[in-house]
């Protein structure tokens, strides 16, 4: 099956620092990328769409100059959060589909953010 | 897209079949129902997905009602493994956005 990797894993970085984070699909062309952010006990909110080449949509209420994503070609895109703040510490998964009349999409395993 | 509605909780014996229901009586004609789950800690890992005839793949079956207002997840034979929150997710073909709603909080006990 298709399968997309994000890196890192984990990160901790202090208060006011940027951190990025990587989603990558491994073997196939991603059209189209998608960012989710999930706090402790609860589901999954999607932050943003990115098809490659153009500006990500986001979602209503989630900042676009905080939260900056890049999807420079078909197999990565990065999501930036910017002056990081402890209430950013989050979840954050991303998905990926291949747009060649594939309906699933796959999602890559987390990156758990903590900001100290 | 269509709104769900799922158990929060269900248990199963491990060698049982699970059956999870969803309902989503506003699904329109042109939406799929699509069923993820997510174990704890790990990104959410596709299913099945079905329009109007059942589905089974090796993971699992998708039984959709006639009328298309309700679905049923089942799992024919649940292992320990196979504890996690299972989301029923309807979207257009497209699956251009999911929305997640609570899941059904599936454990299975020894």
């Amino acid at each position: 099956g298709a399968v997309v990797s994000q890196h890192p894993s984990r990160v901790i970085c202090k208060s006011g620092t940027s951190v990025k984070i990587e989603c990558r699909s491994l073997d196939f062309q991603a059209t189209t990328m998608f960012w989710y952010r999930q706090f402790p006990k609860q589901s999954l909110m999607l932050m943003a769409t990115s098809n490659e080449g153009s500006k990500a949509t986001y979602e209503q209420g989630v900042e676009k100059d905080k939260f900056l994503i890049n999807h420079a070609s078909l197999t990565l895109s990065t999501l930036t959060v910017t002056s990081a703040h402890p209430e950013d510490s989050s979840f954050y998964i991303c998905s990926a589909r291949s747009g060649t009349g594939d309906y699933e999409q796959y999602f890559g395993p987390g990156t758990r953010l903590t900001v100290t | 897209d269509a709104k769900t509605t799922q158990p929060t909780s269900m248990d199963c014996a491990e060698g049982r079949a699970a059956n999870l229901p969803c309902n989503h009586s506003t699904i329109s004609g042109n939406e799929y129902v699509y069923w993820y789950r997510q174990i704890h800690s790990q990104g959410p890992q596709y299913i099945i997905h079905g329009l109007k005839n059942n589905e089974t793949n090796e993971m699992a079956s998708l039984i959709i009602t006639e009328d298309r207002k309700s679905s049923t997840l089942i799992l024919p034979h649940a292992t320990l493994r196979d504890t996690a929150v299972y989301y029923c997710i309807v979207s257009t073909g497209t699956a251009s956005k999911l929305t997640f709603g609570t899941g059904t909080r599936l454990q299975v006990t020894l």
